[in-house]
């Protein structure tokens, strides 16, 4: 069966260094991935897509990998802030679901202390 | 201000009674969702809709029922059939183009006693 798999022990880091967080997926042939920021008690927000023909994807401090071989992507919150601090969810999407219908992974909570 | 809205926030019932959540978005998005997430774990798809009148059973669709008479409505009934209600649900709806990204709701805390 589909597996999606993110670290589930919370990720502390100190403000203005660079939090990774991995997803590591089995089973799949996701077309392309995306990323979700959750705050507590809130519905997620969507912060990025990578296709499976992108090798890196960036958006102001984030960066998004995608390495098919491995099956895994790598999510980047450079020069992080305290505001960073929430939990990220994965999510890849099988190419031949056109309608989107989305596994999400446990995600993976980041702690950034001043 | 365009977006989905969840209601009530917070909902209590007791078991053995049928409660429907509310979902109405304005963001004129053909497909709509319904997740529940439970502390720990990922969000898990209940049922999804892709067009007024027609929806289709997610993974976790036991215990639960949904209609789509409008495009911008979409509420959830969760049945005393459903073992486990317990949950926070979420609404989602899909932008039909560029990233395809889902528009979540602020969610829907239900507590069965």
């Amino acid at each position: 069966s589909q597996k999606i798999e993110q670290n589930s022990e919370a990720l502390n880091i100190q403000e203005g260094k660079t939090a990774t967080l991995t997803c590591n997926y089995t089973n799949y042939s996701p077309a392309y991935l995306q990323w979700y920021r959750q705050d507590p008690g809130r519905g997620p927000v969507f912060l990025l897509l990578i296709r499976e023909n992108e090798k890196e994807k960036r958006k102001e401090r984030l960066k998004v990998t995608f390495d098919t071989t491995l099956k895994q992507s790598l999510f980047h919150i450079t020069a992080s802030q305290p505001a960073d601090s929430a939990t990220y969810l994965c999510a890849p999407v099988a190419g031949t679901d056109s309608w989107g219908k989305l596994q999400f992974g446990a995600g993976t909570q980041v702690v950034v202390t001043p | 201000d365009g977006g989905i809205t969840q209601s009530p926030k917070y909902l209590f019932r007791k078991e053995g009674q049928n409660v429907t959540l509310s979902c109405e978005q304005n963001l004129n998005h053909d497909a709509m969702y319904w997740y529940r997430q439970d502390p720990g774990q990922g969000l898990r798809l209940i049922y999804y809709s892709q067009i007024v009148n027609d929806f289709q059973k997610g993974d976790i669709a036991e215990g639960y029922s949904v209609s789509r008479e409008k495009k911008e409505s979409f509420p959830l009934t969760v049945t005393s059939a459903q073992k486990n209600p317990t949950a926070f649900y979420l609404c989602a709806s899909r932008n039909p183009s560029g990233a395809y990204e889902q528009y979540f709701g602020p969610g829907t805390r239900l507590t069965v006693t």
